[in-house]
């Protein structure tokens, strides 16, 4: 069985620039959120997707967009980058539109923005 | 609004020195408390699901209890390997959304 895989799993960027983070789903879930990780911080949910469908956002502006695709890997994206945004971006999976709230994380991709 | 607080930060223990880690929590509503283990450079790994007060669960020497304010993970006799950041997650919504502490790390000397 395969677990979540994420990448890149490191890059930098300027501020102003935009990226994209990917992320492949742990097999037969069909349900993935995505969390930011400051330094010494726990996880803060930025949103989830259920069949394509983002049905679950945190206080992240909308810069912070996402994808999820018909095989339920998903993206995140990342407009107008800023410093703040230095972080590391989990992505989990889960079954059956994560009603259970276990959640399966990848190692994530750690962003640094300068 | 829905809050975790982990105590204490930080815990130092030698080796064989039984301990506890504290999360209280504020919610309406809960629909899970979820503690994971985080070592450095990883995602977050499950460890364990409660949903009312007075369960427990039990995993090799970790223990996890809750009541209706707080969640208590039990480290027996702890070993350098136990040695890691321990999140503490509530559930609140119908998604999967966790809410998470700040996590607590803990160090084990040989």
């Amino acid at each position: 069985e395969t677990g979540v895989t994420q990448s890149p799993t490191h890059l930098i960027k300027t501020r102003g620039q935009q990226v994209t983070l990917r992320c492949s789903s742990q097999s037969g879930h069909n349900t993935v959120s995505w969390y930011q990780q400051a330094l010494g911080q726990g996880p803060q949910f930025i949103f989830q997707y259920y069949r394509e469908e983002e049905n679950g956002r945190g206080n992240f502006p909308p810069r912070f967009s996402g994808l999820q695709f018909p095989n339920y890997s998903s993206e995140l994206n990342v407009n107008a980058l800023e410093l703040d945004d230095s972080a590391l971006y989990l992505c989990a999976s889960s079954p059956t539109g994560g009603n259970t709230g276990e959640l399966f994380f990848g190692e994530g991709s750690r962003l640094t923005v300068l | 609004e829905d809050q975790v607080t982990q105590s204490p930060e930080a815990l130092r223990l030698q080796e064989g020195e039984s301990s506890s880690l504290n999360c209280s929590y504020t919610v309406s509503g809960l629909r899970g408390l979820f503690w994971y283990r985080q070592d450095p450079g990883k995602g977050p790994e499950f460890l364990f699901t409660l949903y009312s007060a007075g369960e427990e669960k039990e995993k090799e020497r970790l223990k996890a209890t809750l009541t209706k304010k707080e969640s208590f993970l039990h480290i027996t006799a702890p070993k350098p390997e136990d040695s890691a950041t321990y999140l503490c997650a509530l559930r609140a919504g119908a998604n999967s959304k966790l809410t998470f502490g700040k996590g607590i790390t803990l160090s084990v000397r040989p």
